[in-house]
């Protein structure tokens, strides 16, 4: 069964400092991976996606991620973090093909950046 | 700027009564989805569509609990009766294919209050 783990529950990191937020997936074939980004009362905007290639893909507002296959990570970076950057942030995966999908989110990391 | 319409923003509502969330997705998206966020289960999908048609309802109470596509335009999600437990914030997204590498676009969500 698929599965998407995000272990770290929130993440403090100070303004002007990189951060990493983590993501490990299981899933039985090729994945497609997924970052989102939930602000307050808001609902969950996309930020980058992995379907192949370069192991390094680069999305919104100056994240990027990095595909691991070989230890099944996605995890998400910025080079320098912004106040504004504090929201909740999603994995999800799913897989390919063009039967039926469902993507499979994981728990949610609180992204917290302090000034 | 295309995006996804929820009505209402939020409700209120007493114990038993039936409640009806309203989604417009993207023109030309052929795949919604509807799913609940509350602080204890995070993000649950209750049900996708794909030309309009269910493909799957699993993670729905079919006891309470009914979406439908009336149009391309418009999907609905029900609650009858409505029960204090239901107390979460519902969203819709919808996707321009059912293609697992496509993502999905959110609603700015429904805010639910069962009293």
């Amino acid at each position: 069964a698929q599965s998407v783990a995000q272990p770290e529950d929130q993440v403090n990191v100070a303004e002007g400092n990189p951060l990493t937020v983590k993501c490990t997936y299981s899933v039985s074939g090729n994945p497609y991976l997924f970052w989102y980004v939930q602000y307050p009362n808001r609902g969950l905007q996309f930020l980058l996606k992995y379907i192949t290639g370069d192991n390094l893909v680069k999305g919104s507002y100056g994240f990027e991620a990095e595909f691991n296959k070989s230890q099944t990570s996605f995890h998400l970076k910025k080079p320098s973090a912004l106040v504004s950057d504090s929201a909740l942030y999603f994995c999800a995966v799913t897989l390919g093909g063009t039967g039926t999908y469902k993507y499979i989110f994981g728990t949610g990391t609180r992204l917290k950046v302090l000034a | 700027d295309a995006r996804v319409t929820q009505t209402p923003r939020d409700k209120v509502t007493e114990m038993g009564q039936e409640v009806t969330m309203r989604c417009q997705p993207i023109l030309g998206h052929n795949t919604v989805f509807w799913y609940r966020q509350t602080m204890m289960q995070g993000l649950e999908l209750l049900a996708y569509f794909r030309n309009r048609a269910p493909l799957d309802d699993s993670g729905m109470p079919k006891d309470r609990f009914s979406a439908e596509m009336p149009d391309a335009t418009l999907a609905t999600l029900k609650i009858q009766p409505s029960e204090p437990r239901d107390s979460a914030v519902y969203f819709c997204a919808s996707g321009p294919s059912g293609r697992g590498y496509n993502e999905q676009f959110f609603g700015p969500g429904t805010r639910l209050t069962v009293l």
